[in-house]
């Protein structure tokens, strides 16, 4: 059955094409943030991860961009697949303590 | 397969009613932390233990409570349920007491009816 967040803000896009999602974190002192993908009736899966001496960092498919001066944070998913279609969200973590914030995610739906 | 076990996937529970989640760490990792996740909203960190002590919490109700067992197994319990508490919890767990190689289970839904 369908997971969380029913009311989530949705990005559609057409198979093989580029996605990008945003978001906005809220701690300037936040040093270390993560990417993760959450399919329905699954928990939270890593992605993608960054630390602040870095603006951008890549990986199979994805390649997120960090912007500390506008506390902004964008995941890139290139040649999007329907396996991709998921909620995503954005978490920061400070000195790596135990506490992440989490963001509420975005939908992404693929298109055929 | 994350490594992080929770039981049950699903429950229903009328109000007022206690129920007992469970999660089982990754193997080697001491670390245990309940969330949150309800509709329209992103997770929200409940409660962490490690090594069997409560070492942080967060906006976990005074009617919820966990715990952390010899075997790094972990509780957490709800009681005195009401609609709002419908939601999904996860169960993450860590090797150390800070938040690096953090692993989520796949959750436990709650209906509160």
């Amino acid at each position: 059955g369908e997971s969380v967040g029913l009311h989530l803000p949705t990005l559609s896009v057409q198979e093989g094409d580029n996605s990008i999602i945003n978001c906005a974190y809220s701690n300037s002192a936040s040093d270390y943030f993560i990417w993760y993908k959450q399919e329905s009736g699954k928990g939270p899966q890593f992605i993608i991860d960054i630390r602040s001496n870095m603006d951008k960092r890549q990986g199979q498919r994805v390649t997120v961009l960090l912007n500390k001066t506008v506390k902004h944070l964008s995941l890139q998913i290139a040649a999007t697949q329907p396996g991709d279609s998921a909620v995503y969200f954005c978490a920061e973590n400070i000195g790596g303590t135990y506490k992440y914030i989490f963001g509420t995610g975005t939908r992404l739906k693929v298109l055929a | 397969d994350s490594g992080v076990t929770q039981t049950p996937k699903h429950l229903i529970t009328a109000t007022g009613q206690r129920v007992t989640l469970r999660c089982s760490p990754r193997s080697g990792d001491l670390s245990v932390y309940w969330y949150q996740q309800s509709l329209d909203q992103g997770l929200q960190f409940l409660i962490q233990y490690y090594n069997g002590e409560e070492r942080a919490k967060g906006n976990i109700l005074e009617r919820f409570s966990a715990q952390q067992f010899p075997d790094l197994h972990s509780e957490l319990n709800l009681s005195s349920l009401e609609l709002g508490d419908s939601a999904l919890y996860f169960c993450a767990s860590s090797p150390s007491t800070g938040g690096w190689g953090y692993t989520f289970g796949s959750g436990t839904r709650l209906t509160v009816v």
